[in-house]
């Protein structure tokens, strides 16, 4: 059973539009929310972070919001450049982030020039 | 570069095989995460160190063992292994027992080490 889902495989997105990510979550004791990106033959490196007493994390052109109702969680990257190419993973902790990070299986963001 | 190294890069073995994957964190670093990435899967959380102590256990199979030695940096020892166990494995390093509280205190990740199992 999936606890971290991200539906959608890959997303294509023109130089300078917006990148929108989606990550959904079935575990209601997840409430620190984080997300990596990784290029090919490197690890994962972290991005950007949300605790769910948040809705929304900004760190220059990405911008994290939380929907803890829905358990939903987006990622927005504006403006997109090429470099942001690269597969992006939603992870879920619980106990204040305490607990081992649960991963989505990502998407696949490549930006077209 | 995150600081964080594992070797070796590549392993190709054969089924009933053991090997051993290492992993240094970085400077500094008390905790070590290892992660296994199947094909078409996310990152299966495994086993986490403590400062020589196992701290947090996941999907780890009775096959699969790791260690974290005084000098902190750790060992994952695979055996019997079997096609499925073909995968890349990750090894992480944060600088406490927490695996994601607060916005600096996050994994670093290695490069990873690519297992073929034939």
């Amino acid at each position: 059973d999936q606890q971290v889902k991200q539906n959608s495989p890959s997303l294509s997105v023109q130089e300078g539009r917006i990148s929108i990510l989606n990550c959904d979550y079935t575990n209601s004791m997840f409430d620190y929310f984080l997300w990596y990106k990784k290029y090919p033959a490197e690890g994962p490196t972290f991005l950007i972070s949300i605790s769910s007493i948040k809705d929304k994390n900004e760190d220059g052109r990405f911008t994290v919001f939380l929907n803890k109702s829905a358990k939903h969680l987006s990622l927005h990257i504006v403006p997109s450049q090429p470099g942001d190419s690269a597969v992006y993973f939603c992870a879920a902790s619980a106990n204040s982030g305490n607990t081992p990070l649960v991963f989505g299986k990502g998407t696949r963001l490549s930006v077209i020039a | 570069d995150s600081g964080v190294t594992q070797t070796p890069k590549h392993l190709i073995t054969a089924t009933g095989q053991r090997v051993t994957l290492r992993c240094s964190p970085r400077s500094g670093d008390l905790s070590v995460y290892w992660y296994q990435q199947s094909l078409d899967q996310g990152l299966q959380f495994l086993i986490q160190y403590y400062n020589g102590e196992e701290r947090a256990k996941g999907n780890i199979l009775e096959r699969f063992s790791a260690q974290q030695f005084p000098d902190l940096h750790s060992e994952l020892n695979l055996s019997s292994l079997e096609l499925g166990d073909s995968a890349l494995y990750f090894c992480a390093s944060s600088p406490t027992p927490y695996p994601g509280t607060g916005e600096q205190e996050t994994q670093y990740f290695g490069p990873g080490t690519r297992l073929l199992v034939l």
